[in-house]
């Protein structure tokens, strides 16, 4: 079945540069999207990418997308404290519904 | 605009009980999902609404689990004889339209404990 692989965690300096990667299996896909999840609150879709395009920005946020190698990665510029939670890549099924990666916890050390 | 709620936002049962979860979807919304997810773990997905008939079940693990959505909003998930392995967050989402792209809220999730 389809299948959406993550690094569980990852740690960064306040200001510096976070990426967090993602690899998935269904090379159907024709949306990607990373979703951002701090505790106690909800899913918060963060950014999406069209699978014919290479790259999307979106402030502090870039998403670059391999498709060949079916790849997938989230940077946060100048990353803050309040960028700290839970980012999930995720896949679309043939519905519509999505499939989650187990998630990247982010923590941003001051 | 009001989101998509989850009632309740807690439930604590004991092995063997029945449960409902309720969603209230975003207004006019036509498609709703029920994810689950467990400690650690990403959503997964259990079963997707379109109206108010199921269009896709093959998420939900067993025959214990079961979803209405009888007026095409609101939709409830029926879990029976809960089991200690139900355990877990239930999530819903509801999008404008279905299909690709079309962009799904969440609810802030029920936290279901099985004892």
């Amino acid at each position: 079945g389809e299948d959406v692989e993550q690094s569980l965690f990852l740690s960064v300096r306040e200001g510096d540069s976070s990426v967090i990667n993602c690899t998935y299996t269904d090379s159907s896909s024709t949306y990607l999207y990373w979703y951002k999840q701090e505790p106690g609150a909800g899913l918060q879709l963060l950014t999406y990418i069209f699978s014919n395009m290479d790259m999307k920005q979106d402030q502090r946020l870039t998403v670059l997308l391999n498709k060949k190698d079916k790849h997938l990665s989230l940077r946060i510029a100048d990353t803050q404290t309040g960028d700290s939670a839970i980012y999930f890549c995720a896949d679309e099924g043939s519905q519509g519904n999505l499939i989650f990666g187990k998630g990247t916890k982010l923590s941003v050390k001051p | 605009g009001a989101g998509v709620s989850q009632t309740p936002s807690n439930k604590v049962t004991e092995k063997g009980k029945y449960v409902e979860l309720r969603c209230d979807p975003i207004s006019g919304h036509t498609a709703l999902y029920w994810y689950r997810q467990s400690l650690g773990q990403g959503p997964e997905f259990l079963i997707y609404f379109q109206g108010t008939g199921a269009a896709d079940d093959s998420g939900l693990p067993n025959d214990r689990f079961f979803a209405v959505r009888p007026e095409g909003s609101v939709s409830t998930l029926k879990i029976q004889r809960t089991e200690r392995g139900d355990s877990a967050v239930y999530l819903c989402a509801s999008s404008l339209g279905f299909g690709s792209h079309n962009e799904q809220f969440f609810g802030p999730g029920t936290r279901l404990t099985v004892l």
